[in-house]
């Protein structure tokens, strides 16, 4: 079983939708990740969250820690947010990220 | 804005060959690490560095990757004998303290032949 989950694996959608994208996570974490890898590969932090709820932007990354399950957010989505989406998570005192293996988004104009 | 510099961006090589990737990670930084991407598949940790010395590593990171940071700024991943399987994207991170954000460089493409 993988120890991060993320759905959809893909997702198309129009500019100007509101965006899903969900994470669940088996192991106890210290940490989750947001980052952001683009077609040419690199790879952004856009969050790193531990509780709660974070907020840049049109992005928004919450966390719920007894369910193991955090989501992000992309509200007025524009093509340019077309990118993979991955969830990571720290577990524990480890230096580590585990990855998750991404959500592929496409905005069409 | 300071960010995390690799080099080169391609590399391509021989099966066998020893391969050195090259990171200068952020200069306040104390935590460094590498991860890699086979194509098409998810980012897998190989090892994180601190204080001189590796503080974790992954199964992937058996006795043919070595790392080193040989002065104050780079911090390089060593393949001495590479396999079909390297070929991967290989990215260098750091962070300024163990639980904060990882900043991470632009990869370099290898391709072992």
């Amino acid at each position: 079983k993988n120890e991060v989950e993320q759905s959809p694996q893909n997702l198309t959608a129009q500019e100007g939708e509101f965006i899903t994208i969900n994470c669940s996570y088996s192991v106890g974490i210290s940490a989750l990740h947001w980052l952001q890898q683009h077609p040419g590969g690199g790879i952004v932090s856009l969050f790193m969250l531990s509780s709660g709820k974070k907020k840049h932007g049109r992005l928004i990354a919450t966390i719920n820690i007894q369910e193991k399950h955090s989501s992000l957010h992309i509200t007025a989505s524009h093509p340019r947010d077309s990118a993979v989406y991955i969830c990571a998570v720290k577990a524990g005192s480890n230096y580590q990220l585990i990855w998750g293996a991404g959500t592929k988004l496409i905005i069409k104009p | 804005e300071p960010e995390v510099t690799q080099t080169p961006s391609h590399q391509v090589t021989q099966m066998g060959q020893e391969v050195i990737l090259r990171c200068v990670p952020i200069s306040n930084h104390l935590y460094f690490y590498w991860y890699r991407q086979i194509l098409g598949q998810k980012v897998e940790f190989l090892v994180s560095f601190y204080n001189n010395e590796i503080s974790e590593k992954s199964e992937i990171f058996d006795d043919q990757f070595s790392v080193e940071r040989p002065d104050g700024s780079n911090f390089t991943l060593k393949i001495r004998s590479t396999k079909l399987e390297d070929s991967a994207m290989y990215f260098c991170a750091s962070s300024p303290r163990l639980q904060e954000t990882q900043y991470f460089g632009p990869g370099t493409r290898l391709l072992v032949l």
